[in-house]
């Protein structure tokens, strides 16, 4: 069974900082670009940050740019996000989701995504 | 990256069609056939529909199919059933290199 899962989220003050991964199995990993897309409590999709199959290039929302760092570990099938000086309005379920074929093409298998709640 | 505007609400009856909207810009929609829908059910993640403006993924109910015009992409979700009431998102891919999402529209069967 194609499956993501991710893990890491959690309560966080604002200003802190966590680490969110999200492990594939059932594919190649290596294959496929992946994507951090999130959703805000009762609100809308909203795209997160990007990387290539190989690890770069990668891109984000202007929300989290320099904020937020995308990487991935191919060896261990692992998607990463670092997201620091968190803000009230980084409250979201946070989704791990794998491109389907190529960058852009479509977002086809998502994980069951972790909550990221930041409040003092 | 302004997100893609959908109608916030779209109602129709039981067996009726509907079409519901979603309008980019000559960076998004205008410039790519990489745009997608999502279906997504309270409390879970969302389910791709449509992929490539018109293309659905196995096991997705051909009731469903999507089209494009200019910056506006359109889902239509024939013959409704009541399981097609929840939410519904567009998605393209931007000459950015970023993915944008539309508004959402909460599909109501009457």
């Amino acid at each position: 069974e194609v499956q993501l899962v991710e893990s890491g989220g959690g309560v966080v003050q604002p200003g802190g900082s966590l680490r969110l991964s999200c492990i594939g199995s059932g594919f190649t990993f290596s294959s496929h670009e992946m994507s951090w897309v999130r959703q805000a409590p009762g609100k809308g999709l909203e795209w997160v940050s990007w990387i290539s199959s190989s690890g770069t290039p990668l891109n984000y929302a202007d929300s989290v740019k320099g904020r937020f760092a995308i990487s991935r570990d191919n060896a261990k099938h692992s998607l990463y996000l670092q997201i620091n000086s968190l803000r009230a309005e980084d409250t979201a379920i946070y989704y791990c989701v794998r491109d389907r074929y190529s960058a852009g093409d479509a977002l086809d298998i998502w994980g069951q995504g972790t909550m990221v709640t930041v409040s003092s | 990256q302004s997100a893609l505007t959908q109608p916030a609400s779209v109602s129709g009856s039981l067996g009726q069609s509907i079409t519901i909207s979603c309008t980019g810009t000559s960076g998004d929609i205008g410039f790519y056939n990489f745009v997608s829908w999502y279906q997504q059910h309270p409390g879970n993640a969302p389910r791709l529909i449509i992929h490539e403006v018109t293309n659905r993924p196995s096991g997705v109910s051909n009731r469903f199919s999507g089209s494009k015009s200019g910056n506006t992409a359109s889902l239509t979700i024939s013959g409704l059933q009541a399981e097609d009431e929840t939410d519904y998102y567009c998605s393209s891919w931007t000459t950015r290199g970023t993915y944008v999402f539309g508004t959402g529209t909460k599909v109501t069967v009457l």
